[in-house]
């Protein structure tokens, strides 16, 4: 069974910074291109990052340009999301999801990020 | 950026109405559409993905048609498990972007 679990969130004050986690099982992580999307409270869904199945090619959405990095382990069947300097904005369930869009799709059940003071 | 946009936001309908929801891209974007199903406090559901392909396991009353910038998912028969919100997503390029949502509500 493929499963996506997603850890790391929690409450942060803006400034500060967090590293989400997504541990993969079930299928060859290795072979997937993986992403990262964030759904803000009582809000839509907004796509934040993805990563090659080599980590060679990584894309970001605008607003986290500079203040997050998308990383993997395929040894490890991990993906990571490294966010600074977080902002009020940056509040939101976070998902993983596995070759978004496509018909091999699976997504977590996501970790929830507060940045508050 | 491509731009996603859903219409309506808001539909009431009622158990075994046909309903349709229209995705309208700021670009072309060939059949790179796919269409999700959320309830509250869980994970998006893949419907339909490249436009027209049922996802596996997704009943068959769910229909995607459209290219280019006109996309359309039409649900045949609504059923109660059906009441939810309705998102594309375009993976033409990136950045990927997601419609604003259209939620389905019981009449």
């Amino acid at each position: 069974e493929v499963q996506l679990v997603e850890s790391g969130g929690g409450l942060v004050q803006p400034g500060g910074s967090l590293r989400l986690s997504c541990a993969a099982s079930g299928f060859t992580f290795s072979r997937f291109w993986m992403s990262w999307v964030r759904q803000a409270p009582e809000k839509g869904l907004e796509w934040v990052a993805t990563i090659k199945q080599d980590g060679s090619e990584k894309y970001y959405v605008d607003s986290v340009k500079g203040r997050c990095t998308i990383s993997r382990d395929n040894a490890k069947s991990s993906l990571f999301l490294q966010i600074n300097s977080l902002r009020a904005e940056d509040t939101a369930m976070y998902f993983c999801a596995r070759s978004l869009g496509g018909s091999g799709v699976a997504w977590g059940q996501g970790t929830l990020v507060t940045v508050s003071s | 950026d491509i731009q996603l946009t859903q219409s309506p936001s808001f539909l009431s309908a009622s158990v075994g109405d046909r309903v349709s929801i229209t995705c309208r891209a700021s670009q072309g974007i060939s059949t790179y559409l796919a269409w999700y199903q959320q309830k509250p406090g869980k994970a998006p559901n893949l419907l339909i993905f490249a436009a027209s392909s049922l996802q596996s396991g997704v009943p068959s009353r769910f229909h995607g048609s459209g290219s280019g910038t006109e996309f359309t998912l039409t649900i045949s028969s609504l059923q109660p498990e059906d009441f939810a919100t309705y998102y594309c997503q375009h993976l033409y390029d990136y950045p990927i972007t997601f419609g604003q949502g259209t939620r389905l509500e019981i009449k």
